[in-house]
């Protein structure tokens, strides 16, 4: 089956630069995903990586190492807006399957 | 991106009856769409696959008579949670992938479903 983990709470300050690591397992895949969400909100999509490497978009980033079945997000700039939790996500049951997600890292930005 | 509607975002019922929360697609057409359901401080959990024009696929320990899933066209999956307790309070969201693209999935806006 497939598994992900990753930290359940990271806290930082405004300004700062935090990493959110994801290990995962999985019997096939498809690439890895990375979810925003607020609390009471759906999640939104934030990034993925098919292969290795770095991702940027704007002030986040997202890292992809397949043969260490790790990635990590890297928020830069933090605001306080980014407060949320954030979750890897792999697909389960081929590439149109569904996401499975990690437990989730509650990221807490602080003034 | 695309857009997947999900309706009602909150509901609230009484144990013992019935509710149907909507997911659409307004602008793709999602032959598969998934349900999951997220309770407080918790990741989000697949409970099951819908698929147009067939039966949904449950994952374990998801009761299918008491979920039901209907997948009636290519924009529109229901979800009804039948004889409600108050164990079913949860966040209930919706989502599905375009065709064409394996990358992003897109999610409704959810349903906070509490039942007293």
């Amino acid at each position: 089956g497939q598994s992900l983990e990753q930290p359940s709470e990271v806290t930082a300050v405004e300004g700062a630069i935090v990493q959110i690591n994801c290990t995962y397992q999985t019997s096939g895949f498809y690439g890895l995903s990375w979810y925003q969400q607020h609390d009471g909100g759906a999640p939104t999509f934030l990034s993925y990586n098919a292969l290795d490497g770095l991702e940027e978009t704007g002030r986040f980033s997202s890292f992809l190492s397949r043969s260490d079945s790790y990635g990590y997000l890297l928020l830069q700039e933090l605001q306080m807006k980014d407060s949320a939790s954030y979750f890897c996500a792999v697909r389960g049951g081929g590439s149109q399957g569904n996401l499975i997600f990690g437990k989730g890292t509650k990221l807490s930005v602080k003034p | 991106g695309a857009v997947v509607s999900q309706h009602p975002s909150r509901v609230i019922c009484k144990s013992g009856t019935s509710v149907k929360i909507e997911c659409r697609s307004l602008d793709f057409q999602a032959t598969t769409m998934f349900w999951y359901r997220q309770f407080p401080k918790q990741s989000l959990m697949l409970m099951a696959t819908s698929n147009e024009g067939s039966k949904a696929t449950y994952e374990q320990g998801v009761e299918k008579d008491k979920f039901l899933i209907n997948h009636a066209s290519l924009t529109l999956s229901t979800l009804t949670v039948t004889s409600a307790h108050p164990e079913d309070s949860s966040f209930y969201i919706c989502s599905a992938s375009k065709g064409d693209s394996n990358t992003e999935a897109f999610f409704g806006q959810g349903t906070r479903l509490t039942v007293v």
